[in-house]
């Protein structure tokens, strides 16, 4: 069974524009997660979808958004990228009725 | 107080050796208990994923629960140099709390 996949892997954005990055979650397993991971602060919780519907989000500003297709795919949408936002981006699914996530390999975002 | 406390490390042990991790936790409603691996550059890789107190195995990876005491380790048997990476600890439900990660490198 093929894993979590993102796209892109590798992106350098300017300050101020926005970003979109996309995870395909693993054949059959509806629910998404978004981490952020930084030097600094670690893996942080970015949000959850479920079922087209956002079930958690961690404590980051609205600029961080996200959303769910009918297929599981998820999008993550930044906007007005800030130097801080330079980070790792994961994704990860987990199967219905279980809690084990399941990383993809991530998306590094540099803002210049 | 962060929730989840993992010593960074940095750890260095021989090839063969028993690596031994741990974290600590204050949120006692936590009762999903993952460890991940992480290569430079890569995502974390689940490696156990434990529920209740108690130990679990697999292959040359033990998980160890301590939900008394808050405390959670993962043993590593006969490490291999292949095992260079960071360990994370994370705990919760739908969302993951997770340790700083801990970097081991395996002499050869």
């Amino acid at each position: 069974k093929a894993g979590v996949t993102q796209t892109p892997r590798y992106l350098i954005k300017t300050r101020g524009q926005q970003v979109t990055l996309s995870c395909s979650p693993i054949s059959g397993h509806r629910s998404v997660s978004w981490y952020q991971q930084t030097p600094g602060q670690g893996l942080q919780f970015l949000f959850e979808y479920f079922s087209e519907t956002q079930r958690n989000k961690g404590n980051f500003p609205g600029r961080f958004s996200g959303r769910q297709f009918s297929n599981s795919r998820s999008e993550m949408n930044v906007s007005t990228l800030e130097l801080g936002d330079s980070a790792l981006y994961l994704c990860a699914s987990r199967p219905t009725g279980s809690y084990e996530q399941y990383f993809g390999p991530g998306t590094r975002l540099t803002v210049t | 107080q962060k929730e989840v406390e993992q010593d960074p490390g940095p750890l260095s042990v021989p090839e063969g050796a028993i690596v031994s991790l741990n974290c600590t936790y204050s949120n006692s409603a936590f009762q999903y208990f993952m460890w991940y691996r992480q290569y430079s550059r890569k995502g974390p890789e689940l490696l156990m994923y434990t529920y209740s107190s108690g130990n679990k195995e697999d292959g040359r990876f033990t998980a160890q629960v301590d939900k008394s005491s808050k405390y959670i380790s993962l043993f590593i048997r006969d490490s291999q140099p292949s095992d260079s990476a960071t360990y994370l600890c994370a705990m919760g439900f739908y969302k993951l709390s997770f340790g700083a990660g801990t970097t081991v490198t395996v002499r050869a």
